[in-house]
């Protein structure tokens, strides 16, 4: 099937450690993404990777980062977990243009204790 | 600043019964317009897109209206089945370098038995 697909869907660990989520895309697409999810739903964009080139970081903390290593994937890298890490981390892809949707993978609940 | 509020943010409804999702926005340049169904446990999936020059387009029982003058959108269910409880976001894109995305909360909409 054709997908972004994300590892793992749950993922739980303890404050101070390191986690990785990886993002794989099937589409042929050009741009991924990182969003997270808060607890009141409101996606907010993290990252963006257009050919291997990071177009976009709004304010992220940088115990966050993105590594692509070719255009099917982009995984989320995160140090020193803190509680406010909490959320839901989806991937996205996109075609370029403008009228081009999101394609978003099913996402991956991290809950940091 | 670009906002896109969504109204309501949660709403229950008899199966079989129509209803009817608000966005409103300030994003400016405005360049389109776009609802997603999340539904439980999943990516956010797009139903339909707006652009500056369409009033309606429906998408089988989803119909979208845009008012840009008025900067309101909203989508409407008819006959809705169980598989339409969901959360229902839109998301606008302004037309700039990037055409940066604004998204609204969503709204749950729960259809009952």
């Amino acid at each position: 099937d054709t997908a972004v697909s994300q590892t793992p869907k749950y993922l739980v660990t303890q404050m101070g450690n390191d986690k990785s989520i990886k993002c794989e895309q099937n589409l042929g697409h050009d741009t991924m993404y990182w969003y997270k999810q808060d607890s009141k739903k409101f996606l907010k964009i993290m990252f963006s990777y257009n050919n291997k080139e990071l177009i976009i970081n709004e304010t992220v903390p940088n115990r966050f980062s993105p590594k692509s290593p070719d255009k099917a994937h982009l995984n989320l890298h995160i140090n020193s977990l803190e509680l406010g890490d909490s959320a839901v981390y989806f991937c996205a892809s996109s075609k370029q243009g403008w009228d081009s949707p999101l394609h978003f993978g099913n996402g991956t609940r991290l809950t940091v204790t | 600043k670009n906002q896109v509020e969504q109204s309501p943010q949660s709403l229950i409804i008899l199966e079989g019964k129509n209803c009817t999702l608000q966005c409103n926005y300030t994003v400016s340049p405005f360049s389109n317009l776009r609802w997603y169904k999340q539904d439980t446990g999943r990516g956010p999936v797009s139903l339909t897109i707006m652009t500056f020059s369409e009033n309606t387009k429906s998408n089988g029982r989803y119909t979208a209206t845009l008012d840009a003058d008025t900067k309101q959108s909203s989508l409407h269910i008819t006959a809705s089945q169980l598989s339409d409880s969901a959360s229902y976001i839109c998301v606008v894109s302004a037309l700039n370098a990037g055409n940066m995305l604004t998204f609204g909360g969503g709204t749950r909409l729960m259809v009952k038995p």
